[in-house]
């Protein structure tokens, strides 16, 4: 049990589809984010919510879009994406001001 | 530019061996630096969390060590078990919140 709960684990789309990765914590942290792991790379930030404020964008294309409709839930739209796209999608979550992050098990996103 | 380095990219030793990881990082400011375990299909799980005046932080059979002057921390793991097989994550830390710089990591194998 991580605290932290992604849904799907996997997932496979076409380039025309949208879905959605859904993330919850249950930690009652106020900070939640968005990574992307691709093989062999860093982990690359997406998005950061503070309080359910969107504090970070990392340069996302805006075929990846996030919701954070309160501290606990953590949404990742996604549309028209590219094979490039494929990866782990890791959630985490923090309490603002200690820095650890404890995260999800991801969502494996494939592109076809 | 704020990088972190590990090596080696992979390593494989015999069950029961010791191994050591190595991290280089050139952040600055500086604020703390952790070590992650990830396992296959799974999220990063945090191991060690050290800040700029310690040295030395163990969990376990895991030991990590911090020269903040070299800026170099190493992970050594002692009486190795098939069960560490796991890629080792390297984070350095600018603020408390969420401004952290990832390695790459290394991908340990244990061989029976």
């Amino acid at each position: 049990e991580t605290g932290v709960t992604q849904t799907p684990r996997h997932l496979v789309m076409g380039m025309t589809n949208k879905k959605s990765l859904k993330c919850e914590q249950h930690l009652g942290h106020n900070a939640m984010y968005w990574y992307k792991q691709s093989a062999k790379k860093p982990l690359e930030l997406m998005f950061v919510y503070n309080f359910k404020e969107q504090t970070e964008n990392n340069s996302v294309p805006s075929r990846f879009s996030p919701e954070c409709p309160n501290s606990s839930h953590l949404f990742l739209h996604l549309h028209t994406l590219q094979p490039e796209d494929s990866a782990l999608y890791l959630c985490a979550s923090s309490q603002i001001g200690t820095g650890s992050q404890h995260f999800g098990d991801g969502t494996r996103l494939s592109i076809l | 530019k704020n990088q972190v380095e590990q090596s080696p990219q992979s390593l494989i030793i015999l069950e029961g061996k010791n191994c050591t990881l190595q991290c280089n990082y050139t952040v600055s400011p500086f604020s703390n630096l952790r070590w992650y375990k990830q396992d296959t299909g799974r999220g990063p799980v945090s191991l060690t969390i050290m800040t700029f005046s310690e040295n030395t932080k163990s969990n376990g059979r895991y030991t990590a060590t911090l020269d903040a002057d070299t800026k170099q921390s190493s992970l050594h793991i002692t009486a190795s078990q098939l069960s560490d097989s796991a890629s080792y994550i390297c984070v350095v830390s600018l603020d408390s919140n969420y401004q952290l710089i990832w390695g790459a990591g290394t991908k340990l194998i244990i061989k029976p």
